[in-house]
């Protein structure tokens, strides 16, 4: 149990285009979703947090205009990193908050690396 | 506010070695949980251990144990008979128990790599 999955698992796109990655619960309902991006060889940083059904929060000096983070349902939450940039590429990584007895515990899917050309 | 220190960077070890990760938290919080979670070389993190505060018991799963230690804000996890599918970065990580679920604090990370 506990599932989470990522799409793409891996994108490359030229700078100025848009790419949206989703994150979705396999098989659990997952009321919070969070984002992580991964720089090489470092720990992950949260970027948002996501609400089904609400605007998501950000973290400090992450850009919500460039990050646009949407939790339409309780299994999928969505980021579409806008008019991507070669600074935008990275690792980046959702999780899920469990439900039920696991509801201390996040989940993580598979991530995406991003490549911007 | 919270912070979690894994003071190794990276680990080296020969196949079958016995090896311990550190991790030393500190949280103003009385109740909270610690994690480990696995980042294998695909990327996906993988959940391995949660423990509440109040719980001190050391945990054993198959090669794997863990030892909580409240008195000096540490939670280590040690490796028994290390196997080269252990390679890997090991992230310990902390959430305070009114954000449990939330608010994750990772550590920096250690790089474990077993040699054959």
């Amino acid at each position: 149990g506990a599932v989470v999955s990522q799409h793409p698992s891996r994108v490359i796109c030229k700078s100025g285009t848009s790419v949206k990655i989703e994150c979705r619960s396999l098989d659990f309902q997952a009321t919070t979703m969070f984002w992580y991006r991964q720089f090489p060889k470092k720990s992950l940083m949260l970027m948002a947090t996501s609400n089904e059904g609400s605007k998501a929060t950000y973290e400090q000096g992450v850009e919500k205009d460039k990050f646009l983070i949407n939790h339409a349902s309780l299994t999928l939450s969505t980021l579409t990193v806008t008019s991507a940039h070669p600074e935008d590429s990275s690792f980046y990584i959702c999780s899920a908050r469990g439900s039920g007895r696991t509801s201390d515990t996040q989940y993580f899917g598979p991530g995406t690396r991003l490549t911007v050309l | 506010a919270q912070k979690v220190t894994q003071a190794q960077t990276e680990i080296s070890v020969v196949e079958k070695e016995d090896v311990t990760l550190d991790c030393v938290y500190e949280t103003r919080d009385t109740t909270y949980y610690l994690f480990w979670y696995k980042q294998p070389p695909s990327g996906e993190l993988v959940f391995l251990i949660r423990r509440n505060s109040f719980d001190e018991q050391n945990e054993i799963s198959g090669r794997y144990s863990w030892n909580f230690q409240k008195s000096t804000s540490s939670f280590n996890f040690t490796i028994t008979a290390s196997q080269v599918v252990d390679s890997a970065v090991y992230f310990c990580a902390l959430s305070e128990a009114r954000n449990a679920g939330n608010m994750l604090t990772f550590g920096g990370g250690t790089r474990l790599m077993v040699k054959p």
